[in-house]
């Protein structure tokens, strides 16, 4: 299966500002997913990163809070952009693996986001 | 109602003991399911996938119930590496096949 390099693995970031999370795959892939961990909480996809195209995002996230760069097939970024204490969280990106219908899902470590 | 409910637990139990968790989903035209790992601060793992055969890798046995709407997996023999939050994962109908997870379910092994 793939192995995904994510980073940072966690920051502290001042309200109004921005940080960008990077995922780096060690194979080509078509679909690139980004998801968000609240504390407690499920996995929520947050949008699909294709290269060469737009990112399509899941309803209540929009591009402007939210926007994915997929510049090759192997790496991706997103960023959180004019950060509030309600965007701390957990943000994983992930890619799929296996054959349909039985994709299975492989994720970055994570990056944790704490707010202040 | 959500698409994937799971009971989040705690599920508190002694080592060596069997422990089942159920998951039920609302569509019923889901195609593929999935049990996934989370150990705390961690990234999600995949556990086994679900067969409509039901299917068992070692201590683990995964279920599925179409009629009904719901997975399960069974864990015999638990170790105190058990320990971990399992999330449901159901695959929605479409081309695109993108996942809905459960809250998760927490179990606890002790000794």
């Amino acid at each position: 299966s793939a192995v995904i390099s994510q980073k940072p693995s966690r920051d502290i970031c001042q309200r109004g500002t921005s940080l960008t999370i990077q995922c780096q795959v060690d194979s080509q892939v078509t679909m690139m997913f980004w998801y968000r961990q609240q504390p407690g909480q499920s996995l929520t996809l947050i949008a699909t990163a294709n290269q060469g195209s737009e990112a399509t995002y899941e309803s209540g996230f929009v591009i402007d809070k939210f926007p994915i760069s997929r510049p090759n097939l192997t790496f991706s970024t997103l960023t959180v952009s004019n950060m509030s204490p309600e965007d701390s969280s957990i943000y994983l990106c992930s890619v799929r693996t296996g054959g349909i219908p039985y994709y299975g899902y492989t994720f970055g470590s994570g990056t944790r986001l704490t707010v202040v | 109602r959500k698409e994937v409910e799971q009971d989040p637990g705690p599920f508190n139990v002694p080592e060596g003991a069997t422990v089942a968790f159920n998951c039920t989903y609302s569509n019923s035209a889901s195609q593929s399911f999935f049990w996934y790992r989370q150990d705390c601060r961690k990234e999600p793992k995949l556990l086994m996938s679900v067969y409509s055969s039901g299917n068992e890798d070692g201590r683990f046995t995964a279920q599925l119930n179409r009629a009904s709407q719901y997975i399960s997996l069974l864990i015999r023999d638990s170790k105190l590496s058990d320990s971990a939050t399992y999330l449901c994962v159901v695959n929605l109908p479409g081309g695109s096949y993108i996942p809905t997870f459960g809250r998760g379910t927490s179990l606890i092994v002790h000794p």
